[in-house]
């Protein structure tokens, strides 16, 4: 079964507003990670963070985690026309090697 | 230049046919897997490998094979027992386990588009 799942299904905002995305997952996991889609490509990696972590950062993204809600977000502050994509959360866990993805929030941002 | 690469980009088959899928990458990675991605939909796991001569199934196997004959290479054959096989199919390489042994990034090559006519 579907381990993450993201939410809003779709968001639609203007140039220079924040997007907010949320992952909510069932069990306890060792890592969170993000993912971007850009239509008809393949994904790629945006950040990861640990069990152990409550909030990353790398440029315009922050990603913060709450292990007692089993919840991420991933905000994009000054969003771009070029952030529109899916963005997938993507869990992991101790001892396995595979990662379990949620179905995605599609991302448009319009000039 | 590293990276992942797939081919071919765009596959279009016969209903009854078997057809192999290329899956190369040169990041020295020792995990690969396959994905199956339908429109408006996540990611489902197909097969993976974490060493060569080595592959596990994964959520959704049944109708594909695979085979791991040297660290670069996963090929994927969607069989002609797959029912409904035209989907976007993604391959990944990972470097493995890291801290607390859970699963590092995985690197994604750009996808076939697999098309039953």
């Amino acid at each position: 079964s579907q381990q993450g799942e993201e939410d809003p299904q779709a968001l639609s905002i203007q140039e220079g507003e924040n997007a907010t995305m949320n992952c909510s997952y069932k069990t306890s996991i060792n890592n969170l990670q993000w993912y971007r889609q850009n239509s008809g490509r393949g994904l790629v990696h945006l950040i990861l963070i640990r069990s152990n972590e409550r909030e990353k950062h790398s440029g315009r993204l922050r990603v913060t985690l709450d292990t007692s809600k089993k919840s991420s977000s991933l905000l994009i502050t000054a969003s771009r026309a070029a952030d529109t994509a899916s963005y997938f959360c993507a869990t992991g866990l101790s001892g396995y090697s595979t990662l379990t993805f949620g179905k995605g929030t599609m991302l448009l941002v319009s000039p | 230049d590293g990276g992942i690469t797939q081919s071919p980009k765009y596959l279009f088959r016969k209903e009854g046919q078997n057809v192999t899928l290329s899956c190369e990458q040169n990041l020295n990675h020792d995990a690969m897997y396959w994905y199956r991605q339908d429109p408006g939909q996540g990611l489902r796991l197909i097969y993976y490998s974490q060493i060569v001569n080595d592959f596990q199934k994964g959520d959704i196997a049944e109708g594909y094979s695979v085979s791991r004959e040297k660290k670069e290479s996963f090929p994927l054959t969607v069989t002609s027992a797959q029912k409904n096989p035209t989907a976007f199919y993604l391959c990944a390489s990972s470097s493995g386990t890291g801290a607390l042994r859970a699963i590092n990034e995985q690197f994604f090559g750009p996808g076939t588009r697999l098309t039953v006519l």
